[in-house]
C-alpha cells in the first residue's frame, strides 16, 4: 500500500518563485492536512481539509494556498516563495471516522524545501 | 489555547539505560494523546496513543507511556535504550476539530 505520497522529496527555489507540493493518499481518507517542521518548533499546522471541496486554515496559513478537488489529492501552493518558507513539509491523512475515534493520522515522508 | 510541552529538547542516555521523555499538556478535560517518532530524513511514525481506558499504554519497540491526569502528563519511557532508538520524539494531542497539536520535539541520543 502506498499510503500518503508526497512529491517532490527535495526542492530548491529562488525567492519569488511559485511551486506546488503534491500530496496523494490511496486510503479514501476524508481528512488531510499540511504541516511544516522547523528546528525547535515541532510541527505546525498550515491548512487542513475535512473532505473534497472543504478547506480551512491552521496555525500558520500565510503564504500558502490549498484546494481539495478530489478525495485523494491535497496540493499545497506557494504563490511567491520567501526564505522564511524554507522548511520540511509533511502531509497527513486520516479517515473522519478514525479521527472521531482519535485514531492516528498517517504521515508522508516529507518534502524538504529550500528557498534561496 | 491547547498546548503540549516537551521538557528537554535533547536527551542523552547510555545504551541499556532508562529512557524518559517528558510531555505535559494543558487541558481542562482529558485529551487524546500520541507519541510519534521521527528517524533522520523520514516521516513520523506512531509509537503509541492514549484515548480512553487504561492509563498505561504500551507501544511499539518496547516503549510505553503513562497518562496521569493529576499531573497533566504523558511521559514516554523505555527500560533499556538501544542504539536504534536514536531519533526525534514528538508528543501530540488531538483536538475536537480534528487538529493535532505537537510539542516541539525531543532529540534522543544513545551513547554506546
Amino acid at each position: 500500500n502506498a499510503g500518503v505520497t508526497q512529491t517532490p522529496k527535495f526542492q530548491v527555489l529562488k525567492t519569488g518563485q511559485s511551486m506546488t507540493l503534491q500530496c496523494a493518499q490511496d486510503m479514501n481518507h476524508e481528512y488531510m492536512s499540511w504541516y511544516r517542521q522547523d528546528p525547535g518548533m515541532g510541527l505546525r499546522l498550515i491548512h487542513y481539509s475535512v473532505g473534497a471541496g472543504i478547506t480551512d486554515q491552521g496555525e500558520v496559513p500565510n503564504g500558502y494556498n490549498v484546494s481539495r478537488s478530489t478525495t485523494e489529492d491535497f496540493p499545497l501552493r506557494l504563490l511567491s516563495a520567501a526564505p522564511s518558507q524554507t522548511s520540511v513539509y509533511f502531509c497527513a491523512s486520516s479517515s473522519r471516522d478514525g479521527l472521531a475515534r482519535n485514531q492516528p493520522q498517517h504521515f508522508g515522508d516529507g518534502t524538504r524545501l529550500s528557498i534561496l | 489555547a491547547q498546548s503540549v510541552t516537551q521538557l528537554g529538547s535533547h536527551v542523552s542516555v547510555s545504551e541499556g539505560a532508562l529512557v524518559l521523555l517528558r510531555c505535559n499538556y494543558s487541558s481542562s478535560v482529558p485529551p487524546y494523546l500520541f507519541w510519534y517518532v521521527q528517524y533522520p530524513n523520514q516521516g513520523l511514525q506512531l509509537l503509541l496513543k492514549y484515548t480512553t481506558g487504561a492509563t498505561l499504554v504500551k507501544g511499539i519497540n518496547g516503549f510505553e507511556a503513562e497518562f496521569k491526569k493529576s499531573e497533566t502528563s504523558f511521559h514516554l519511557t523505555k527500560p533499556s535504550a538501544h542504539m536504534s532508538d536514536a531519533a526525534e520524539y514528538f508528543c501530540a494531542r488531538g483536538g475536537s476539530n480534528y487538529k493535532l497539536t505537537f510539542g516541539k520535539g525531543t532529540l534522543l541520543t544513545v551513547n554506546p
